[in-house]
């Protein structure tokens, strides 16, 4: 299953809303998981099951989404958030598939 | 607090095999799959494959199929990913991660970075 990320880059100025979508090959239902990751660090899960945010993380971030298309939301955008953040499906396992990765920076 | 602490960088000539280890504590370590993902210098993520400590048992992407060994010490809570054969390619920091408490992969290493150079 191949997952597209649009757009590459994403400027956003602080305190605006940032939209990430992420496309399917196939219908992965909501088994998609998103991740935050700056450099030199492993990535962090944010959203898992398309919409469910992960331990601890703000409620900025939300995903939405199901079968090919899917959406991170960050509402207002702080300058902790600026880094790259990736999509994954886990519905076929052999393999997981991540996406390319969309840059968000500052605006 | 689960924890997954790998080992360190390493620095390797084309044709030699590199074995990089991820420590897990914290948790039951049969319990659950440890995966294995790698990242070439500026670029994205690329899943390996997955061992499960009880069993054993693997699963590799086709693209790694021959070249690389998943496998795991279960009295030191370890697992293993041995990669065969380097070429240049494979320069990378590899990431060992665990599914969290739901799906995705809640938790993960710091990553072990493997130089390929003659």
């Amino acid at each position: 299953i191949v997952m597209t990320q649009s757009p590459a880059t994403l400027s956003v100025s602080p305190g605006e809303r940032a939209t990430l979508s992420c496309r399917a090959s196939q219908d992965v239902n909501i088994d998609l998981a998103w991740y935050q990751q700056k450099p030199g660090q492993a990535p962090r899960l944010l959203i898992h099951g398309a919409s469910k945010r992960a331990t601890g993380i703000p409620a900025r971030f939300s995903g939405s989404g199901s079968g090919t298309e899917f959406t991170l939301t960050i509402s207002s955008l702080q300058s902790e958030d600026f880094a790259v953040y990736y999509c994954q499906q886990y519905n076929d396992w052999l393999p997981i598939t991540f996406g390319q990765g969309t840059r968000l920076e500052i605006k | 607090q689960v924890q997954l602490v790998q080992s360190g960088a390493e620095v390797k000539k084309p044709g030699a095999s590199v074995k990089v280890s991820c420590r897990a504590s914290g948790y039951t370590f049969i319990s659950y799959e440890i995966y294995w993902v790698r990242q070439a210098p500026g670029q994205g993520l690329e899943w390996m494959g997955w061992v499960n400590p009880n069993t054993g048992a693997t699963g590799y992407a086709q693209k790694f199929q021959g070249r690389v060994t998943m496998t795991r010490d279960t009295s030191i809570n370890t697992v293993y990913m041995e990669v065969s054969n380097l070429r240049s390619e494979d320069t990378a920091a590899y990431f060992c991660a665990r599914v969290g408490d739901f799906s995705g992969f809640g938790y993960w290493g710091p990553g072990a970075l493997v130089t390929v150079s003659s």
